[in-house]
């Protein structure tokens, strides 16, 4: 149990387009998920933190019009990357934790863009 | 906010060698865990692990919250176990967000 999936595994994309990454967590709800970024031999960087039916929460130094979450059920979280730019490319990781046990994160696979 | 440090940042063992890796966190915590990530990026939970010592197989792990510290062990070390090695630290402030530590890269050589 507790499987987490990311949609797509890898984009490319233009410079001034937008992409967007699915979350799912496939065998359990999740009310609270997390959106990551991860830049090479890095460790990974919380962005926002996603509640089912509400606004996400962003950390501080992230942009909230650039980065779009949206937590619409209690199984998906997307997140958009608007007018992407190439320091926008990065490995963007999600996480899910069970509802009504917040103690374990559960990881997806991540997603890699790659802006041009 | 919390520093989380890992140690050392690389590692290099010959197949079948221990090793221990350390966490170090500069404030209270109610949780840890730590994670494999593999050559792919995907992060695998080892241990959920706040407090006392757990043991998967070969993986063992060690929590002294009041000593703000936590070890991994690796038994007999072998070369899937190659990655980066994360602990991940909550602290009780009423939010569920995990800081990351700074990782230690392991390679583990034939």
């Amino acid at each position: 149990g507790a499987v987490v999936s990311q949609h797509p595994s890898w984009v490319i994309c233009k410079s001034g387009t937008s992409v967007k990454i699915e979350c799912r967590s496939l065998d359990f709800q999740a009310t609270t998920m997390f959106w990551y970024r991860q830049f090479p031999k890095q460790s990974l960087m919380l962005m926002a933190t996603s509640n089912e039916g509400s606004k996400a929460t962003y950390e501080q130094g992230v942009e909230k019009d650039k980065f779009l979450i949206n937590h619409a059920s209690l199984t998906l979280s997307t997140l958009t990357v608007t007018s992407a730019h190439p320091e926008d490319s990065s490995f963007y990781i999600c996480s899910a934790v069970r509802a009504g046990d917040y103690n374990e994160q559960f990881f997806g696979p991540g997603t890699r863009l790659t802006v041009l | 906010g919390i520093q989380v440090e890992q140690s050392p940042p690389d590692l290099i063992l010959q197949e079948g060698a221990n090793s221990t890796l350390r966490c170090n966190f500069s404030d209270s915590v109610n949780n840890l865990q730590w994670f494999h990530q593999n050559p792919w990026g995907q992060l695998i939970n080892l241990f959920y692990i706040p407090s006392g010592t757990k043991q998967n197989g070969r993986l063992s792990a060690t929590t002294v919250a009041t000593e703000r510290y936590s070890l991994l062990y690796i038994s007999s070390s072998q070369t899937t176990d190659s990655g980066v090695y994360f602990c991940a630290v909550r602290a009780p402030s009423g939010t569920y967000k995990y800081i990351f530590g700074t990782g230690t890269r392991l390679k583990v050589l034939a």
